[in-house]
């Protein structure tokens, strides 16, 4: 089992931008979330997915669209990238949402010039 | 929505010695608590959680408290080794998805 993988590791984009983040886990998970890690602030939920086709708002959804079209694939999009958006995105998954352990990715590093 | 505050933010330790970690929470409808440890540049990775149905667990050198009265709960770590090192981050849910995150504390243990 691979786990959470996400794609790319690392990015630098230009004010503007727009790209895609994608996830994927092999492990047959429902709930998969995007959260993202700014020093001193912990992780932030952005989005999340309940099952394929769905998607709901977390903490800080504003500049962020989702889509989960395939259960085991969840892409987090910036369709115009902001300096402020300069973070570490973790995308993660569970087997159900009551308590059950997240697992999470590797980590992408995006920073917006 | 569910407020976690953690302390310290940064925690100093001896090898050898024990370190705390204590955080609050606000919704009293949270039930699971989840500590997370992030080593440098790696990805955060559940060491222990507990539930809202009991007051203590503990895991080799590993500890949890929780008292739900004063909604706090706390990570113990005794004998600490240099690879106790690393950001370690608590969590709160309410038989939901969303985990709702501490900031963080960067322990460093010393030799």
């Amino acid at each position: 089992n691979a786990g959470v993988t996400q794609t790319p590791k690392f990015r630098v984009l230009k004010t503007g931008q727009s790209m895609t983040l994608l996830c994927a886990q092999d492990m047959n998970h429902e709930y998969m979330y995007w959260y993202r890690q700014d020093p001193g602030m912990g992780l932030r939920l952005i989005h999340y997915s309940v099952g394929e086709g769905t998607t709901a708002k977390g903490e800080v959804p504003d500049g962020y669209n989702v889509s989960r079209l395939k259960k085991q694939n969840f892409l987090l999009g910036l369709e115009s990238a902001a300096p402020s958006q300069t973070s570490v995105y973790f995308c993660a998954s569970s087997y159900s949402g009551s308590g059950n352990t997240i697992y999470f990715g590797e980590g992408s590093w995006l920073t917006v010039v | 929505g569910e407020n976690v505050e953690q302390h310290p933010s940064t925690l100093s330790v001896q090898e050898g010695d024990s370190a705390v970690i204590k955080c609050t929470y606000s919704d009293s409808a949270s039930n699971y608590f989840p500590w997370y440890k992030q080593e440098l540049g790696k990805r955060p990775q559940l060491i222990i959680d507990i539930r809202s149905n009991v007051g203590e667990k503990k895991d080799q050198r590993i500890a949890v408290t929780l008292n739900k009265t004063a909604k706090h709960f706390s990570l113990h770590i005794t004998e600490t080794q240099p690879e106790d090192s690393a950001v370690y981050f608590c969590a709160a849910s309410k038989n939901d998805y969303k985990l709702s995150f501490g900031a963080g504390t960067t322990v460093t243990v010393r030799a």
